[in-house]
């Protein structure tokens, strides 16, 4: 149980086009989730807090207006990465909240902006 | 803020080898504390967590104490395996909030 996908896992853009990412629970209801991005060799920095039907909590210095982020019903949120550029390159983990508070992730998407 | 440092990487053993991979935190209240596995091609996974003083977590024969003297969570394991192969993240969470704060991780690898 717990099981928590992305989509796609792998996508590259044209540099200027807006991509979007999925994060589903699959088999539980997430009132949150949550986005990381991770570069290479590097942690996961969290991006924004996403809750269910309200606006996302960005953490500081993550521009709201590139990231648009929906949490539209209690199994799917979504990211925009909106007008990309090579520096948005990287990989994007998300997480949903389960039972608990413990936090389920996702296989991850590598974006790839060229 | 609050901060994880786990010791750099990348850790290459021999199976059967002993492992430990430090990890050391800096908070201001009284955190709960988690290990997390990142398998080639999947998500993170909990490992195993504490989330007072002195516990013990453990789980596929790893153990982490947390030790609020030290501020560190060290993972270890007696034995370690090739399916063992992996990233390791060591991790945080704030009395009452809901964000994880990472370490940067500690790709491992072992070698039959």
């Amino acid at each position: 149980g717990a099981v928590v996908s992305q989509h796609p896992s792998w996508v590259i853009c044209k540099s200027g086009t807006s991509v979007k990412i999925e994060c589903r629970s699959l088999d539980f209801q997430a009132t949150t989730m949550f986005w990381y991005r991770q570069f290479p060799k590097q942690s996961l920095m969290l991006m924004a807090t996403s809750n269910e039907g309200s606006k996302a909590t960005y953490e500081q210095g993550v521009e709201k207006d590139k990231f648009l982020i929906n949490h539209a019903s209690l199994t799917l949120s979504t990211l925009t990465v909106t007008s990309a550029h090579p520096e948005d390159s990287s990989f994007y983990i998300c997480s949903a909240e389960g039972d608990k508070r413990e936090q389920y992730f996702g296989p991850g998407t590598r974006l790839t902006v060229t | 803020g609050n901060s994880v440092t786990q010791m750099e990487g990348p850790v290459t053993l021999s199976e059967e080898a002993f492992l430990t991979i430090n990890c050391t935190y800096t908070a201001t209240g009284y955190p709960s504390l988690f290990w997390y596995v990142q398998y080639p091609g999947e998500g993170l996974q909990l490992l195993l967590k504490a989330t007072k003083a002195d516990d013990k977590g453990s789980n596929k024969g790893f153990e982490a104490t947390y030790r609020k003297e030290t501020t560190s969570f060290h993972l270890e394991k007696g034995s370690v395996q090739v399916s063992d192969s992996a990233v390791y993240f060591c991790a945080l969470r704030d009395q009452g909030a809901q964000k994880l704060v990472f370490g940067q991780g500690t790709r491992l690898t072992i070698n039959p």
